[in-house]
């Protein structure tokens, strides 16, 4: 069966340390990768997108970059971490054609 | 830009009871898709209903989808404490494509043991 896994659960960064968040896929092969951020009582906002390896796309100008160096593998990744970055990180994958996503578990940091 | 808006923002109802959340979206789309959030966890899919159908059902889920006002519902029967969640609609990019699905901002639903 396919699974998601993502970490850390919680993390607490200062202001400009860098940002390496991971997630990783389980029993499938060429997913389709997201990562999404939730601010605090809000909807999902997608940030980046993963077609395959090394293929990224970006849905919003940010403080953030993304990486897919295997093909179950996605990264999500800052140099300096901004107070704004807090929030809910969350990984999923899809097999693609707009069906259902599987979500990880959510990284939730905190920047200070 | 949302797609999908869910409503009410939130509902608080007593266990037993039927609860029921809308959302709406503007644009086309071939599916429409809910998903629940537990406190600080990640979001699971429950329901998929697409363009063609107009209602489904899954265990005490209910979902209606109405293309022509753009509309959708999500209907729990016999409401239960674990019921206690987020809940989302989500809807694909038009012609399936794989972009990340489009997310409202959840209706929050508390139910009352």
């Amino acid at each position: 069966s396919q699974t998601i896994h993502q970490w850390p659960a919680t993390l607490v960064q200062p202001v400009g340390s860098p940002l390496s968040l991971e997630c990783t896929v389980e029993g499938t092969s060429n997913p389709n990768l997201y990562w999404y951020r939730q601010a605090a009582g809000r909807g999902l906002q997608l940030l980046f997108y993963s077609v395959g390896i090394g293929q990224i796309s970006s849905e919003v100008p940010q403080n953030l970059s993304a990486s897919r160096p295997q093909d179950r593998q996605f990264i999500l990744s800052s140099k300096k971490l901004l107070l704004s970055d807090s929030g809910f990180y969350l990984c999923a994958w899809s097999v693609g054609g707009g069906l259902g996503y599987t979500f990880g578990s959510g990284t939730r940091l905190t920047v200070v | 830009s949302q797609q999908g808006e869910e409503d009410p923002q939130a509902l608080s109802i007593q266990e037993g009871e039927n609860a029921t959340m809308n959302c709406s979206y503007k644009t086309s789309i071939n599916n429409l898709q809910w998903y629940r959030q537990n406190s600080g966890r990640g979001l699971v899919h429950l329901i998929l209903i697409r363009s063609n159908e107009r209602e489904k059902h899954s265990g005490r889920l209910r979902v209606t989808l109405d293309t022509s006002k753009k509309s959708s519902s999500l209907l729990i029967t016999a409401s239960r404490a674990a019921d206690t969640a987020s809940y989302f609609c989500a809807t694909p990019p038009a012609g399936g494509g794989a972009d990340g699905l489009t997310f409202g901002k959840g209706t929050h639903l508390i139910i009352q043991p």
